[in-house]
């Protein structure tokens, strides 16, 4: 069981908005900045936001990413086939001094 | 741009040591946070630990008894070491580089190693 909290999977078709959500508590997400990762099959992690709301160069805007009290929302506008993927969530815990990840989120763009 | 590699054995006997090494490449290991990731087989990620550039490590409080992580300036390379290992212990490892900052709480992980599939069995 993770400490923080997605859903196991989300669709959309082509052109839709999309937001996957990561629920956490007040020593993770309620105190520090939110991270997502996406990752293709077979195929490393790669950082696609940070502190929240900050697209690493390359990362087309749209993707956004927010945050409010102790849960973070990513969102895909624009949904395209090739943001079919698994997209992990993670931040800092307070109490157990280390990082948490999100047990991750399958995108199927139907 | 900096890159990690992952390198050690894809197969590990139950009760041994599991032993890895990250070699960084384009860019000096005499800073940031080196971090060791694992996955298993189609489950989520979970942080094993990191080592500062400075020597200082953390690990998961649900690994520490088992886990060293290290660092070989000399070689731009840190390394992990899991003991005990059990099938549950199976899993792609990935090596990443966490920072800017020296405040850990307000880094990332960026980039990431290829990862290697570790497999536990007699």
């Amino acid at each position: 069981q993770s400490v923080l909290t997605q859903p196991p999977s989300a669709s959309g078709t082509p052109g839709q908005r999309v937001t996957i959500s990561c629920s956490g508590s007040s020593s993770n997400i309620g105190t520090n900045n939110v991270n997502w990762y996406q990752q293709f099959p077979g195929t490393a992690p790669k950082l696609l936001m940070y502190r929240n709301d900050q697209r690493p160069s390359g990362v087309p805007d749209r993707f956004s990413g927010s945050k409010s009290g102790t849960s973070a929302s990513l969102a895909i506008s624009g949904l395209q086939s090739e943001d079919e993927a698994d997209y992990y969530c993670a931040a800092w815990d307070d109490s157990l001094n280390g990082w948490v990840f999100g047990g991750g989120t399958k995108l199927t763009v139907l | 741009q900096v890159q990690l590699q992952e390198s050690g054995p894809a197969l590990v006997k139950p009760s041994e040591t599991l032993s890895l090494t990250c070699s960084v490449s384009g860019g000096s290991i005499s800073s940031y946070y080196w971090t060791w990731i694992r996955q298993p087989p189609g489950k989520g990620l979970e942080w094993i630990g990191y080592i500062y550039f400075s020597g200082s490590t953390n690990y998961n409080p649900s690994l520490k008894n088992r886990v060293t992580i290290s660092l070989d300036t000399s070689k731009n390379q840190f390394s992990l070491r899991l003991s005990s290992v059990s099938a549950a212990d199976t899993a792609v490892y990935y090596c990443a580089r966490g920072g800017p900052y020296d405040f850990p709480p307000y880094n990332w992980f960026d980039p990431w190693g290829q990862g290697t599939l570790v497999t536990v069995s007699s």
